[in-house]
This record gives structure tokens, C-alpha cells and sequence, in this order.
């Protein structure tokens, strides 16, 4: 079992629309959770990190945490062409999963 | 400060020979970690710095990779006796922890790309 687990996609979703991206993981201990952003050819960016059980909101996007469950996911509102990417799952900043490629399609 | 920059960008190397990547965090950075990726995977954690010490290395890192910060500021990764696996992306990232806590934001450089023949 890997430690990050995530679909790899392509996961297409139009213009407007709630793209939602999982993440599973396996260390049951793990207290720090980060998505980042990879645009093909570029380096990953941060867009949320999240530590505690539940939602955390900033702007479009929306961060959803269930330890007991080992389940992080990323919620994108209102898709745009520009979100196209690929989106990391890191856990504790040493585990990143393979990412999900996201393609919004206009 | 623009940034974490990596030096050099692209290098080609034979199988066997050494490289070595330096990179120059963000200057009030005192964390700076390297990665590897490949593509269509995630980047594999390979060690990371906190000031000059080197507090944690992948235990799937081979004898041939060796990294240093001196001086807290730059770093250097080398890689000794080349091998095609070794080709991938090398990713260098720093981050700010204040007083122990580490807010996850990893400023990454742009990379180096080995390609080993």
C-alpha cells in the first residue's frame, strides 16, 4: 500500500462546475496535511494546508480532513480552464502522492 | 529575493560520472528540503535541513547522494557514480519554521533535470 494514494485522473469537469479531488493515506499518526499545485513543466505550489478535522475554506477552494477515515480531499468551485493541472496530496511534507491531473474544459 | 533558485537548470551526464545541484533558498528560510520527481509521480522526499543540519534523509536514498548546507544559507546535492535510475527532476524547496512550527508552505525551486546516458 503506498502511503499517499490518489486517483490519477484525468479528471474533466467543465467550466463552472465543483471539481473534487481525494486523497487517502496510510500513516494513521499523521498530523499535517498539504495540497499543492503542479501546471505542466512548473514547480508544485502550495494552495491549503490543513491540520485539524473538517472544512477550511480559502475562496475557491475548499479543504476537507477525516482522520478516522485517513481521507483528505480538495473541493474546486467554479472550475476555470486555468485550474487545469496537476493537483498534490502531501502528507507531513515528506509524502506526496503521484497527483490527479485536473483538466477544465471551457 | 526572487526566490529559490537551482543552478544548474539541465546537465547531461554520462553513466558513472558525479553531479553535483546547488541550490539557493529564500534568504530567511532556515528549512530547505530536495526531491525528486519523475513523471507522472509526485515528489519523492530525499533529506531535508533545518539551518546547517541535516535532520532526516529518505531511508531509500542510495550512498551515492550526498547533501550539505554549510553554512545554513545554500546547498549542494551530489550524486556520485551516476546510473540511468538516477535521471529525474531534482526539486529543492525551502520553507520558514518559526519557533517549531512549520506551516507547510514549500517554496520550490524551478529544478534541475538530470538526464544520465
Amino acid at each position: 500500500q503506498k502511503e499517499v494514494e490518489q486517483n490519477s485522473g484525468p479528471l474533466s469537469v467543465p467550466e463552472g462546475a465543483i471539481a473534487s479531488l481525494n486523497c487517502t493515506y496510510s500513516d494513521r499518526g499523521s498530523q499535517s496535511f498539504f495540497w499543492y499545485r503542479q501546471y505542466s513543466g512548473k514547480s508544485p505550489e502550495l494552495i491549503m494546508s490543513i491540520y485539524s478535522n473538517g472544512d477550511k475554506e480559502d475562496g475557491r477552494f475548499t479543504a476537507q480532513l477525516n482522520k478516522a477515515s485517513q481521507y483528505v480531499s480538495l473541493l474546486i468551485r467554479d472550475s476555470q480552464p486555468s485550474d487545469s493541472a496537476t493537483y498534490l496530496c502531501a502528507v507531513k511534507l515528506k509524502v506526496f502522492g503521484a497527483g490527479t491531473i485536473l483538466r477544465v474544459k471551457s | 529575493d526572487t526566490g529559490v533558485s537551482q543552478d544548474p537548470r539541465h546537465k547531461i551526464t554520462k553513466r558513472g560520472q558525479n553531479v553535483t545541484f546547488r541550490c539557493d533558498p529564500i534568504s530567511e528560510h532556515n528549512r530547505l528540503y530536495w526531491y525528486r520527481q519523475t513523471l507522472g509521480q509526485g515528489p519523492e522526499f530525499l533529506t531535508y535541513f533545518q539551518n546547517e543540519a541535516q535532520l532526516e534523509k529518505s531511508r531509500l536514498l542510495s550512498d551515492r547522494f550526498s547533501a550539505e548546507r554549510p553554512k545554513g544559507s545554500f546547498s549542494t546535492l551530489e550524486i556520485q557514480r551516476t546510473e540511468q535510475g538516477d535521471s529525474a527532476m531534482y526539486l529543492c524547496a525551502s520553507s520558514l519554521d518559526e519557533a517549531g512550527v512549520d506551516t507547510g508552505e514549500l517554496f520550490f525551486g524551478e529544478g534541475s533535470r538530470l538526464t544520465v546516458l
